[in-house]
C-alpha cells in the first residue's frame, strides 16, 4: 500500500485565493511526522511545514497551514492568498517513528497560480 | 541555500558508463539520504547513511552503490548505466531535532544517452 497518497495531479488557483492540496497517509506507527515540500521548476526541494503525530494543534508557517485530521489520516496543505510564485510541484511526505528515518514521498501535485 | 552541496549539477554520459555523484551535507548533519526523481517513478528513496554507516536501504539497484566518508561527505556510484537511469538524483541531510526535516541539495541531473 502507498504510504502517501496525493490524489490531485494538478490544481489551479487564482492569485490571492486560498487553495488546499490533499494528502492522505498510511501507517500503523503511533509516532510519525508529516512534511510538505515545494519543488519549483528550477528543481530544488524546499521544506515548507511539519506536523508531528502528537501535535495537538495544526501547524502554521506564514501563508502555509497544515490541516491535520488524525482519524482520517489526512494532512492537507492550505496555502492562503496564493501568489504567482507559488506555482510549483508540492510533495507530501511522512517519516515513521522517531529519529532520522527516511521520508516517504507522494507523487506530488502541480499547482498553477493564474493572475 | 540549504547548505547541502551536490556535484556535478549536470552530467551527460553514455550507456554502459560509470559515474560518481558527490554530496556534502550541512555542517553538523550526520545523516545523508539519496533519492532518485524521475517522471515515471517519482521520488524514490535509494539509501541512507548515518555517521558513516549504512542505516537504511530502499529501491537501490545492485549496479548502484554509495558510501559516507569520515568527513561525512557521501558519494553515489552508478555503474553500467542504462537509459532508464536518467533522472535527478538528490542528496539530503538531516540532524536530530524538533522536526528532523530533510535539507535537500540542488540535485544532480543525469542524462544517459
Amino acid at each position: 500500500a502507498q504510504k502517501i497518497t496525493q490524489t490531485q495531479p494538478g490544481m489551479f488557483v487564482q492569485e490571492k485565493e486560498a487553495v488546499t492540496l490533499d494528502c492522505t497517509y498510511d501507517t500503523s506507527d503511533p509516532s510519525y511526522g508529516l512534511f510538505w515540500y515545494k519543488q519549483p521548476s528550477s528543481g530544488e526541494m524546499i521544506f515548507l511545514i511539519y506536523q508531528g503525530s502528537y501535535d495537538q494543534q495544526n501547524a502554521t508557517e506564514g501563508r502555509y497551514s497544515l490541516n491535520f485530521q488524525k482519524a482520517r489520516k489526512s494532512a492537507n496543505l492550505v496555502i492562503s492568498a496564493s501568489q504567482l510564485g507559488d506555482s510549483a510541484m508540492y510533495f507530501c511526505a511522512m517519516r515513521e517513528g522517531l529519529g532520522l528515518g527516511r521520508l516517504y514521498f507522494g507523487r506530488g501535485t502541480q499547482l498553477t497560480v493564474w493572475p | 541555500d540549504s547548505g547541502v552541496t551536490q556535484t556535478p549539477k549536470h552530467l551527460i554520459t553514455a550507456t554502459g558508463q560509470r559515474v560518481t555523484l558527490r554530496c556534502s551535507p550541512r555542517s553538523g548533519d550526520l545523516s545523508v539520504y539519496w533519492y532518485q526523481q524521475s517522471l515515471d517513478q517519482g521520488l524514490q528513496f535509494l539509501i541512507q547513511y548515518y555517521n558513516g554507516e549504512e542505516r537504511a536501504k530502499g529501491n537501490i539497484l545492485e549496479r548502484f552503490s554509495a558510501q559516507q566518508f569520515p568527513d561525512l561527505h557521501s558519494e553515489l556510484n552508478l555503474s553500467s548505466l542504462e537509459l532508464g537511469d536518467s533522472a535527478l538524483y538528490f542528496c539530503a541531510s538531516s540532524v536530530a531535532g524538533d522536526t528532523g526535516e530533510l535539507f535537500f541539495g540542488e540535485g544532480s541531473r543525469l542524462t544517459v544517452l
